[in-house]
Order: structure tokens, then C-alpha cells, then sequence
């Protein structure tokens, strides 16, 4: 089945430091991904839809200039989280969707980030 | 009122019994709608989608959806421990919308050996 990688797993920094996590669609193109955050016990929040080729789309609230989101081919999206404070501590996962097969999304197993 | 909603629980069933899982919408132009489970401290996992209403069943999970009422359920029948997870429900809320899913706050399920 369709498979979605993100890497790294887990980070672990001091504050200031700028992270970037990758999510790659292993077996089909992906021209949209999503990016999502989770702290603990609750749902997944959408912070922003990156699209291949274009601009990403963010949810209200989320910062543009911080969570830098770069979709710079069918099967790789990278987000950054610049200059990271400990109130970025979270849960990232992204998702992809097939181009072909709209539906449903396959999510990347997630970075646990942590900032000291 | 949240566009998605489920009963936080926790909910415990005993291993076998039938778990059911009850989530609802606010959008009546809701089209695709998705159950996820969710390990502790890892990405949800797709279970089942449904479009239509009525049941669609896969091995022991039942997905039922009632558009009128805005109502979208999952049932888990033999229940086992493996199963115990928190589930979510997601519910595509637009057509053309940039905002794809949108996800209930989950319901912490615990199979109870």
C-alpha cells in the first residue's frame, strides 16, 4: 500500500534552533500534502496544505514565517520550524494523498519534537 | 459548536464484546468521512472510509453513515486488546476546500482482556 516517510522521528534542541522535517510519498506522487500538529491528548490540528509547485496554503493562526513549508517535487515537502521555542514542543505529522486516487490520506509516522 | 465531534470516554469493552464508536458533523455538505486509530505517541492508521449511506464492512469493523442525521459510527465487533487505541473520526467538509480533513478530538478505546 501506499507508504509515506518522515524523518526524522524525533528531535530534541535547544530553543533558537531552526528544525526541518521531511515527509517523502515512497510509491505514488503526491502534488498536495498536509501538515499537522498534535499536542498531547488531543486532536490533530492542519497548519497548512502544501501544494507542489505553489505557495502553502496556512491554516488561520499559524504562522507563515515560522513554519516554512517548501513542496519542491510530486514526493517531498519539508517543513521548518525556524528559531523554535519550547511552546513548539509538539507532534508533527504530515500526510500526502495520491494525485491519482484523491482519497484518503496515508500519514508519515510522525516527528516528536521537543525543545529544551 | 466543533464541526466534528466524538465522545472523548474513555470507553472500555471487554475482549469480545462489541465496541461502538459515535461521532457527528456539523456540515451538511460533508462528502467522505474516515476512521483513523491512533496508537500512544504515533500517527493515526486508516481503518475504514464510507461515502454512502448505510454499512460498509471490513473483516470485524462496520462503518455506518446517516447523511440526515449527520451521524457517522464505527463498530468493532470481537473486540481485543490489540485494539485498544484512541480512534478518530474525520470528515471531509467542503468540495474544493483547502482544508481537506477535519479531525474529531478522538475516543479512547480500551479492550479489557
Amino acid at each position: 500500500g501506499a507508504v509515506v516517510s518522515q524523518h526524522p522521528s524525533r528531535v530534541i534542541c535547544k530553543s533558537g534552533t531552526s528544525v526541518k522535517i521531511e515527509c517523502r510519498s515512497l510509491d505514488f506522487q503526491a502534488t498536495t500534502m498536509f501538515w499537522y500538529r498534535q499536542f498531547p491528548k488531543q486532536s490533530l490540528m492542519l497548519m497548512a496544505t502544501s501544494n507542489e509547485g505553489s505557495k502553502a496554503t496556512y491554516e488561520q493562526g499559524v504562522e507563515k514565517d515560522k513554519f516554512l513549508i517548501n513542496h519542491a517535487s510530486l514526493t517531498l515537502s519539508t517543513l521548518t520550524v525556524t528559531s523554535a521555542h519550547p511552546e513548539d514542543s509538539s507532534f508533527y505529522i504530515c500526510s500526502a494523498r495520491d494525485r491519482q486516487g484523491g482519497q484518503p490520506q496515508h500519514f508519515g509516522d510522525g516527528t516528536r519534537l521537543s525543545i529544551l | 459548536q466543533k464541526e466534528v465531534e466524538q465522545n472523548s470516554g474513555p470507553l472500555s469493552v471487554p475482549e469480545g464484546a462489541i465496541a461502538s464508536l459515535n461521532c457527528t458533523y456539523s456540515d451538511r455538505g460533508s462528502q467522505s468521512f474516515f476512521w483513523y486509530r491512533q496508537y500512544s505517541g504515533k500517527s493515526p492508521e486508516l481503518i475504514m472510509f464510507i461515502y454512502s449511506n448505510g454499512d460498509k464492512e471490513d473483516g470485524r469493523f462496520t462503518a455506518q453513515l446517516n447523511k440526515a442525521s449527520q451521524y457517522v459510527s464505527l463498530l468493532i465487533r470481537d473486540s481485543q486488546p490489540s485494539d485498544s487505541a484512541t480512534y478518530l473520526c474525520a470528515v471531509k467538509v467542503a468540495s474544493g476546500s483547502a482544508r481537506q480533513l477535519t479531525f474529531g478530538s478522538g475516543t479512547q478505546l480500551t479492550v479489557l482482556p
